[in-house]
This record gives structure tokens, C-alpha cells and sequence, in this order.
């Protein structure tokens, strides 16, 4: 049972556009969620992240969005670079319960065209 | 600051073989983190470690599978005997107090014939 999911394996976007990564969750008590980045032959890197509490971050180009009521999760890259270009994976964690588990979505593959 | 170092990065082996995979944290850190990553099941925890001791390893697949941890800067993951279902990429990760800001380190690229 897969309880982070990323429906679409793959994205590509123009460089100058906006990418949008999509995650959504079945767990209720997951209470923090992460993006990491991923390059080939690479461990994946930390990117952002967002509690609960709040609807939005942001970091430079990159912004997350957290919707509870629906159990939905986006990323937004704004504007794409060819160097965006890598395997995002959403991931999710209870840390209310001190429990450090995260929970990974399968990744989607983002090409930015130059 | 090195990051996490994994060896090897790339291993071979035939069905029935032992495979050792060794994990050097970043120093400080005091969680670490063994993850498998196939196609069919993406990214997912086999067992972490807090101060040197296993917490959780319900997503160790099966007894073929050990892990541990002798000190703070030095771990194994254990295949014995291996199948070649158990071909994939292992990564080692650490992190800092528990923070879900995991460190990962390159991966070991498994291939069981």
C-alpha cells in the first residue's frame, strides 16, 4: 500500500517555465513533508519542506504547497533551469510521533528544455 | 565535509554469495538510515539506527538481510546469501537529532546474477 504517491513518472517543461510536481498522501497522521532532488548516480538532496501548520513555503525558485483537506502536496519550480532537470521525490514523516521514518513517493523524472 | 561515503559503489555477485555493504556517516550525526531503491517499490526504509542502536527494521525484507552498527562512524548492511532479487541501489543515509533532513550518501549499485 503505497501511502506517498507521485502519479506522473515523468514531466518536461521549457526553460523560463514554471514546473509543477505533484504528490499526494493517504496517511493522515504524516504531519511533515520534504522534496528531494535526485541526479543520476547521485544520493538524493534535501530541497524544502513544510509542516503541517502551514500552506506554503518558499526557497528562492522553489515553493511548496500543502493542501490537508485534500492530501495534496506541490512543488513549484519558478522559473525551470536545464539544471532542474533531475528525479524529484516527494517524502513524508509522523514527527509528532518522534518517529523518523520518511515515506517516499516513486519520484518524477523533470526535463527542462532548454 | 565528506557527506556520507558509501563502498562500493558498484557490486557483482552470483546468486548464493555473501554482500557486505559498508556506510560512513557524517561526523556528529547520530541517526542513520539504510534505504533499497528497486523500480517496482521506489525508494523505501530497510532500518535506522539511533546512537549506534537499531530502532526500527520492520522494512528489513527478511533474514537474509543484517545490519549494524559497531561505532558512530561505521556501518553494514548485510546480504547472506543473496538473490537476484535483491538486485537494486542501497543507500545510506544520516542525519543530525533525528531531523528529516537526511544526508544521502552515493549508493551501491547492486547486481545479484
Amino acid at each position: 500500500d503505497q501511502q506517498v504517491k507521485q502519479n506522473s513518472p515523468s514531466l518536461s517543461v521549457q526553460e523560463g517555465r514554471i514546473s509543477i510536481l505533484n504528490c499526494d498522501y493517504t496517511n493522515s497522521m504524516f504531519d511533515y513533508f520534504l522534496w528531494y532532488k535526485k541526479y543520476p548516480a547521485e544520493g538524493p538532496t534535501f530541497l524544502i519542506s513544510i509542516s503541517s501548520i502551514k500552506d506554503k513555503n518558499e526557497d528562492g525558485r522553489f515553493t511548496v504547497f500543502l493542501n490537508k483537506s485534500a492530501k495534496h502536496l506541490s512543488l513549484h519550480i519558478v522559473p525551470s533551469q536545464p539544471g532542474d532537470s533531475a528525479v524529484y521525490f516527494c517524502a513524508a514523516s509522523q514527527r509528532g510521533g518522534s518517529n523518523y521514518k520518511l515515506t517516499f513517493g516513486k519520484g518524477t523524472l523533470l526535463t527542462v528544455n532548454p | 565535509d565528506a557527506g556520507v561515503i558509501q563502498s562500493p559503489r558498484h557490486e557483482v555477485t552470483e546468486m548464493g554469495q555473501e554482500v557486505t555493504l559498508r556506510c560512513k556517516p557524517i561526523s556528529g550525526h547520530d541517526y542513520l538510515f539504510w534505504y533499497r531503491q528497486t523500480m517496482m517499490r521506489g525508494l523505501e526504509l530497510l532500518i535506522y539506527f539511533n546512537n549506534n542502536v537499531p530502532i526500527d527494521d520492520s522494512g528489513m525484507p527478511e533474514d537474509r538481510f543484517s545490519a549494524k552498527m559497531p561505532n558512530a562512524s561505521f556501518s553494514t548492511l548485510k546480504i547472506q546469501p543473496s538473490e537476484p532479487r535483491d538486485s537494486a541501489v542501497y543507500f545510506c543515509a544520516s542525519s543530525l537529532l533525528g531531523g528529516e533532513t537526511q544526508y544521502f550518501g552515493p549508493g551501491t549499485r547492486l547486481l545479484v546474477l
